[in-house]
């Protein structure tokens, strides 16, 4: 059975990071790509980055140069670092496996999220 | 970036009801279109890939058509456990994109 859980989410003030965790079980992780999603209250899913199976990075535009996403398939974990963290980013963030190994296959497995408020 | 706009926002429907949803993107994105369902703030689920497909385990009242631009999402008789929001992600590029949403209440 897959499973992804999150963890990491939490309380941080403006400009502040925090680090996103998701350990991954139930499947070769080393062979998909992963990816992270976010929803702000009462909003719609918004797609964040994504690392493929090879390591492969991509970013959506709202935190290009502020997020960093990486894996250890050693640990079957998958990573946000999350830097100058700004109000807009309060959200759930949700860990999400992709069917494939590079971006051919949406996501087919996700995680129950972790909640990242950004406030003073 | 693509953009993704689903119609309508909100549709009101019965239990028994066959409901359809629309999913356009800004450009074509081929079949590379997929649906899922989410409620009550939970993780979303995987329903449909490839516009057409049907995802393993997902029930047969579900189905998608469409290609290039314009999409359906199609519940050819509304259950209870249907009543949720459904979005559209185009996958055919990063950054992947998706539709507002579209939340079916009980009318």
């Amino acid at each position: 059975e897959v499973q992804l859980l999150e963890s990491g989410g939490g309380l941080v003030q403006p400009g502040g990071s925090l680090r996103l965790s998701c350990a991954a079980a139930g499947f070769t992780f080393r062979s998909y790509a992963m990816t992270w999603v976010r929803q702000a209250p009462g909003k719609g899913l918004e797609w964040v980055s994504a690392i493929s199976s090879g390591g492969t990075t991509y970013y959506a535009d709202s935190v290009k140069g502020r997020f960093t996403i990486s894996r250890d398939n050693s640990k079957n974990t998958l990573h946000l670092q999350m830097n100058s963290l700004r109000a807009e980013d309060t959200a759930v963030y949700f860990c999400a496996k992709e069917g494939g190994m590079h971006g051919d296959f949406p996501s087919d497995y996700w995680g129950q999220g972790t909640l990242v408020t950004v406030s003073s | 970036d693509i953009q993704m706009t689903q119609s309508p926002s909100t549709l009101s429907a019965s239990v028994g009801d066959r409901v359809t949803i629309t999913c356009r993107a800004s450009q074509s994105i081929s079949s590379w279109l997929a649906w899922y369902q989410q409620t009550g703030g939970k993780a979303p689920k995987l329903l449909i890939y490839k516009a057409s497909s049907l995802q393993s385990g997902v029930p047969s009242r579900f189905s998608g058509s469409g290609s290039g631009t314009e999409f359906i999402l199609t519940i050819s008789s509304l259950q209870p456990v249907d009543f949720a929001t459904y979005y559209c992600q185009q996958y055919i590029s990063y950054p992947w994109t998706f539709g507002q949403g579209t939340k079916v209440e009980i009318k």
